[in-house]
């Protein structure tokens, strides 16, 4: 329950395109879901976050869309670039309840 | 300084080795978390700390000791580690105030274990 589940594991997308990561979880009190983008060697930092009150969110190129009836949400890099090349986990809390984590997704974008 | 920041940035140690991983934040936030990245397990939540109460300990060894003096400063005591405690770890704060748990993350000591 207190699971969230990330896929794929690995993504690859030219440079122009979009990548799409999905994530799923099973505990219908969350509310809110965050994403965030790793780089080598540094911490993990906060990248765009939703609440379940929205189907979608924008910022730049980055998208999150949200499916509450199917406890899915999902992150849209449009027009990928080299420098988004990052590992990126989804998250998901109840409140202010610990963060629960996906178990990320490396993405590489190809020049 | 701003945000969170870790020291060391790099740490190698024997078995036998006692060392300390600290922490600061600069935020002004009330709560401070340990997590350990690994290949197997990518984000393991550690120890969480609010208000410099330890609220959780995800079963971890006896060997990790975390210490929070004030909201401001988080410790990591280490003792006779093993060599598969070689990972990435992590602090992380956040102001647990009626809303979301909105997490900022240091960059990390990496330890290798020999």
């Amino acid at each position: 329950q207190q699971q969230v589940k990330q896929s794929p594991q690995s993504l690859i997308v030219q440079k122009g395109g979009i990548s799409i990561i999905n994530c799923a979880y099973e505990n219908t009190a969350f509310d809110y879901f965050p994403w965030y983008q790793q780089f080598p060697g540094k911490g993990p930092a906060l990248l765009i976050a939703i609440r379940p009150d929205v189907s979608e969110k924008k910022e730049g190129r980055f998208t999150i869309s949200f499916n509450k009836s199917a406890k899915q949400f999902s992150l849209h890099i449009m027009d990928s670039q080299p420098g988004d090349s990052a590992t990126y986990f989804c998250a998901a809390s109840k409140g202010a309840q610990k963060l629960v984590f996906g178990q990320g997704t490396r993405l590489t974008i190809n020049p | 300084e701003t945000g969170v920041t870790q020291t060391p940035r790099h740490l190698v140690m024997g078995m036998t080795n006692k060392k300390s991983l600290k922490c600061e934040q600069h935020l002004g936030h009330n709560a401070m978390y340990w997590y350990k990245q690994s290949a197997k397990k990518p984000l393991e939540l550690m120890f969480v700390y609010s208000l410099e109460e330890r609220v959780e300990n995800n079963s971890v060894p006896s060997r990790f000791s975390p210490e929070c003096p004030n909201s401001s400063h988080l410790f990591l005591h280490l003792h006779t580690l093993q060599p598969e405690d070689s990972a990435l770890y992590l602090c992380a704060s956040s102001q647990l105030a009626g809303g979301y748990n909105e997490q900022f993350f240091g960059p990390g000591t990496r330890l290798t274990v020999l």
